[in-house]
């Protein structure tokens, strides 16, 4: 069975370009959530979605960020401009239904920018 | 707040030694689901176990043990044996019971090395 599928696994831009990263879920999971980790602050959650509605985006840094859902197999997050500081590991992960589910983390995607 | 701490930054042992690790939470809530992740080298992190706030039961699955014990707001995970494989950062995580709060709080991580 096909876990979460990220890509790309590795980006490297400069400061100021745009970037998107994508998340296929797992099939059939209905909330989906998207992290970054960085060696400062650790795993942090960004956004979560509830069958594609976005529930909570508090951990959103700033309006350069943000998220779509548009259908239940894909997600994006996307930072315009991008700085620097934007440079982590961004996790996005699926878990079955709301509630208390363990959540399914894909790859990560390795973003450098510079 | 919530909060998840794990003051062990790093530990490094022998293969076949056993090794625990430390997780303190921080909730207000009587109701909350604590979480064990692997994160091994390759990046993804793996759920290991889920336990929520009533059950204080004891879980062993292998070789691998958690402590839960909710007057210290502990739940300490334990490897027996290690293994090199067993190698990883571990986060330790929290999670609120209220009804649509799916927030997890992770902790900052345990890096383990586990030396042949």
């Amino acid at each position: 069975d096909a876990g979460v599928i990220q890509s790309p696994r590795h980006e490297v831009t400069e400061m100021g370009q745009e970037v998107t990263l994508r998340c296929k879920p797992i099939s059939g999971h209905n909330s989906l959530f998207w992290y970054r980790q960085t060696m400062m602050r650790g795993l942090e959650l960004l956004i979560y979605f509830n069958n594609n509605v976005p529930i909570d985006d508090s951990g959103m840094p700033e309006d350069r960020f943000s998220a779509k859902m548009p259908n239940a197999s894909f997600s994006t997050l996307k930072i315009q401009p991008s700085e620097p500081r934007d440079s982590a590991v961004y996790f996005c992960a699926s878990s079955l239904r709301q509630g208390v589910e363990k959540l399914f983390f894909g790859s990560g995607t390795q973003l450098s920018v510079l | 707040a919530q909060k998840v701490t794990q003051a062990q930054t790093e530990i490094s042992v022998v293969e076949k030694e056993d090794v625990t690790l430390d997780c303190v939470y921080e909730t207000r809530d009587t109701t909350y689901y604590l979480f064990w992740y692997k994160q091994p080298p390759s990046g993804e992190l793996v759920f290991l176990i889920r336990r929520n706030s009533f059950d204080e039961q004891n879980e062993i699955s292998g070789r691998y043990s958690w402590n839960f014990q909710k007057s210290t707001s502990s739940f300490n995970f334990t490897i027996t044996a290690s293994q090199v494989v067993d190698s990883a950062v571990y986060f330790c995580a929290l999670r609120l019971g209220v009804q649509g709060a799916q927030k997890l709080v992770f902790g900052q991580g345990t890096r383990l090395t586990i030396n042949p």
